[in-house]
């Protein structure tokens, strides 16, 4: 099934520093979403992108989509130690006449040093 | 506070047995969705509900089945069909019924584990 996909794996960098991270997907999509899981809990929706949009900013997320490259990056600037946590990309897709299913990647595992 | 309930935390089921799996909203939302989390994977759609009385099965619905009979309330039943149900369950909501149009709500999950 189509799904997203999550770049880097696993993220390490210190407290201050800018993180990136990327999600790539495979099919036309109507939104993208970002949501963060610390650990052993349930997930928090962090930004919803519609197909439309190119860019978009809530505080410190930056969330850029690319529908040419079917790519979209989460950029979180000045990190914090309580931004230690996974973050997801969902994409919903369709086919015939409803929607199919919502799909999340494997996830980046992001640390932030002190 | 409006939110996701899951219950219990933690479950154990032994072989052979089916589990109901707890979830209640008060956000007032149409949809409802049951997720599986595997260490260190993304999340896997079980089933969803658009609506009371309606849901639809997700990529992974063998050995699971879901009732919803109230707004509020989407139970999940873990079958003795399903041969590897160990897994962290995630409940989830969202405003309307169509599947990735609003952002979803989720619950702290279920983390089921076979005697």
């Amino acid at each position: 099934s189509q799904q997203g996909e999550e770049d880097p794996q696993a993220l390490s960098i210190q407290e201050g520093e800018n993180a990136t991270m990327n999600c790539s997907y495979k099919t036309s999509i109507n939104n993208l979403q970002w949501y963060r899981q610390n650990s052993g809990r349930g997930l928090v929706h962090l930004i919803l992108i519609r197909s439309n949009e190119r860019e978009k900013h809530s505080g410190r997320l930056r969330v850029t989509l690319d529908t040419s490259k079917k790519s979209s990056s989460l950029l979180i600037t000045a990190s914090r130690a309580a931004d230690t946590a996974s973050y997801f990309c969902a994409t919903v897709y369709f086919s015939g006449g409803g929607a199919d299913g919502l799909t999340f990647g494997k996830g980046t595992h992001l640390i932030i040093q002190p | 506070d409006g939110g996701i309930t899951q219950s219990p935390k933690y479950l154990f089921r032994k072989e052979g047995q089916n589990v109901t799996l707890s979830c209640e909203q008060n956000l007032n939302h149409d949809a409802m969705y049951w997720y599986r989390q595997d260490p260190g994977q993304g999340l896997r759609l079980i089933y969803y509900s658009q609506i009371v009385n309606d849901f639809q099965k997700g990529d992974i619905a063998e050995g699971y089945s879901v009732s919803r009979e109230k707004k509020e309330s989407f139970p999940l039943t873990v079958t003795s069909a399903q041969k590897n149900p160990t897994a962290f369950y995630l409940c989830a909501s969202s405003i309307e019924g169509r599947l990735g149009n609003q952002p979803q709500h989720f619950g702290d999950g279920t983390r089921l584990s076979i005697l």
